[in-house]
């Protein structure tokens, strides 16, 4: 199983530039969320997704989009990169429905450098 | 929603017992106590839960308080591939039905550094 993959694992960008950062899992899991990480500050969610064609804000949602077509895709859209907004993301899945304690299943990141 | 309380940092003597300590002074009845650790450049990796029993599985122990205001996380064993932060987090409630582990939220963590 591929489980939860990030691509890509890095990018660099210029402040203003736009980019969709992808996340796809072969699980079926219904729920998929995004967190950033940054130096001495944990994970902070982003945004999640209880299933397809719903999503909702988690701690520091501004300056990022998300949309939930499909079960498998999640992907997350900076409209325009900011110096802030670099940092190392990973995407997050589970399935709640098969047990209430279904633990999150991570990827391996993707690491953002915004110039 | 209840937050936890965690050391910044502990060191372990490879093959000695690692004992993580958690603070969760407000958590709810119905919460649970999750761990998981992320090893340096890796996403996070699922350890154990916990309600009120002490739980064990292939990678570790939970031990709650009776109070469940507190919980350790032991790795009997401690090896140097164990050198992770270690995270524990209470799940937090969700407005949707049918599964209430949605809105994690992670805080700093604990590195733990296991010594040769």
């Amino acid at each position: 199983n591929a489980g939860v993959t990030q691509t890509p694992k890095f990018q660099v960008l210029k402040t203003g530039q736009s980019m969709t950062l992808q996340c796809a899992q072969d699980m079926n899991h219904e729920y998929m969320s995004w967190y950033r990480q940054d130096p001495g500050m944990g994970l902070r969610l982003i945004h999640y997704s209880v299933g397809a064609g719903i999503t909702d804000q988690g701690e520091v949602p501004n300056g990022y989009n998300v949309s939930r077509s499909t079960t498998e895709d999640f992907p997350l859209r900076l409209l325009s990169a900011a110096p802030s907004q670099t940092s190392v993301y990973f995407c997050a899945s589970s399935s709640p429905q098969r047990g209430e304690n279904s633990p999150l299943h991570f990827g391996n990141g993707t690491r953002l450098t915004v110039t | 929603d209840a937050k936890t309380t965690q050391p910044p940092s502990m060191d372990c003597a490879e093959g000695r017992a690692a004992n993580l300590p958690c603070n969760h002074s407000t958590i709810s009845g119905n919460e649970y106590v999750y761990w998981y650790r992320q090893i340096h450049s890796q996403g996070p990796q699922y350890i154990i839960h916990g309600l009120k029993n002490n739980e064990t599985n292939e990678m570790a122990s939970l031990i709650i308080t009776e109070d469940r205001k507190s919980s350790t996380l032991i790795l009997p064993h401690a090896t140097l591939r164990d050198t992770a932060v270690y995270y524990c987090i209470v799940r937090l409630p969700s407005r949707y039905s049918g599964g209430s582990n949605y809105k994690l939220t992670f805080g700093k963590g604990t590195l733990l550094t296991v010594n040769p």
